[in-house]
This record gives structure tokens, C-alpha cells and sequence, in this order.
């Protein structure tokens, strides 16, 4: 069984502030990572997908980083917004083979924008 | 382009009886995985069809079990439901080997079993 931790479970920040999480993942057996936004009632929506060591990916005031040697992705947002507030999955997909394109995805970290 | 549609939204079954829950994939897409998500868990993955064959299982008991039509789309039957099955289940289509490109997701159906 893969382990796909994300920390914290929740978090709840003012508007303004800039905030970050981590997902945690088997550094030995990497092929790709994908954050996954996802508001109440609402379908998760892919953010990014990481597939290099060293990666940074960034799309508005939201960027991603990733170290596949130790096993971690660092989601950063910068300036929360009240429309930031969602809970935001991350998801692990091992190299192929039997596993065939499965995500492993962690608890969520599950952000909350007070104005 | 169409998203991923998920039917019904809801529904509650008592225990025992089975269900079908049903998925649209987007267009263009040749997969779709089922996830459960149980409360306070992350979604578990349940079983992948491409082109219309299982194509990956997770740890669920043969009682789950899918199909997937010649237009994409999907069902998800659970026999003699369970109360531990009550979860949100999730649609995900792709294309096979596009985990490059991340998957759409539909909302979930929210299935109580009582």
C-alpha cells in the first residue's frame, strides 16, 4: 500500500495572508504528482501535474514545487483570497505496470479564507 | 468539451440492495476510474475500464464491479450494499497514459446505505 500523507488537515487563514501545504509520498517509486483543487459540491479540478525533480509550476498566485529524491510537493498560495477556500488533494501516481495510471491520493489539507 | 457528468447526485439504499451509479466522460476520452472517498479519507480507487475492459482493480471486493459502454461512459454496480459503503463516489475520465495532463473529475454521487 502506497502512503500519501498531506499536512495540515486544515488550515484557516485571513485574507491576504500567503499559506503553504505539503504531500508527502514514497520518494523510491515517482512518476508523476498531480494537485487536485476541489470547492464543496464542485468536481476536483486538476491544478498541476508534476512529473520532474526540481519542477515549480505556478499559475497565478498558486505555485507548486516538487522533490522526488526525498518524497515531497510543497503547494504554496500567496495572498489567500476568500475564493481560495477548497480543499486541495494531492496524488500520487507510481511508475507503470500493474498500478496502471491509479492515483494514490492523501486526506486533502481543506483551507479556509476568512475576509 | 463536455465535462465528466455523474447520475444521480444523491440516493439512499438499505443495506442488502444493490445500485448502479452512472458516468458520462468527457469527449475525447477513452477511460474512466471510480474512486470511494469515505469520510474523512482520500478517494481509494476502485477499478479503471478502457475501452470497455477492466484495466486495473483496486482493493474492493468483487461485489463492486463496472462496465464501460462503446461511447466511454460507465456504471459502477455494488451488490449486497454494505454500511461501510456509504461514500461519495467519484468519475474520473482521461486518456490512458495521460496522467501528464490530469484527469477530469465529475462531482460525486453521495451514496447512503442505511
Amino acid at each position: 500500500i502506497l502512503n500519501v500523507e498531506q499536512s495540515p488537515q486544515s488550515l484557516h487563514v485571513q485574507e491576504g495572508d500567503s499559506t503553504n501545504f505539503t504531500c508527502s509520498f514514497p520518494s523510491s517509486n515517482f512518476y508523476a504528482l498531480h494537485w487536485y483543487r476541489w470547492e464543496t459540491a464542485k468536481s476536483p479540478e486538476a491544478l498541476f501535474v508534476m512529473t520532474l525533480n526540481g519542477d515549480e509550476k505556478k499559475k497565478g498566485r498558486i505555485s507548486a514545487t516538487l522533490n522526488t529524491k526525498e518524497g515531497y510537493s510543497y503547494l504554496y498560495i500567496k495572498g489567500s483570497q476568500p475564493e481560495d477556500s477548497a480543499t486541495y488533494l494531492c496524488a500520487f501516481i507510481p511508475p507503470r505496470g500493474s498500478t496502471l495510471g491509479r492515483l494514490y491520493f492523501g486526506r486533502g489539507t481543506q483551507l479556509t479564507v476568512w475576509p | 468539451e463536455t465535462g465528466v457528468t455523474q447520475s444521480p447526485t444523491h440516493l439512499i439504499k438499505t443495506r442488502g440492495q444493490q445500485v448502479t451509479l452512472r458516468c458520462s466522460s468527457q469527449s475525447g476520452h477513452n477511460t474512466v476510474s471510480w474512486y470511494q472517498q469515505a469520510l474523512g479519507q482520500g478517494p481509494q480507487f476502485i477499478f479503471q475500464y478502457y475501452r470497455e475492459e477492466e484495466n486495473g482493480r483496486g482493493n474492493f471486493p468483487p461485489r463492486f464491479s463496472g462496465l464501460q459502454f462503446p461511447n466511454y461512459s460507465s456504471e459502477l454496480n455494488v451488490n449486497a450494499l454494505e454500511l461501510d459503503d456509504s461514500a461519495l463516489y467519484l468519475c474520473a475520465s482521461s486518456l490512458l497514459d495521460s496522467h501528464v495532463y490530469g484527469y477530469t473529475f465529475g462531482s460525486g454521487t453521495r451514496l447512503t446505505v442505511v
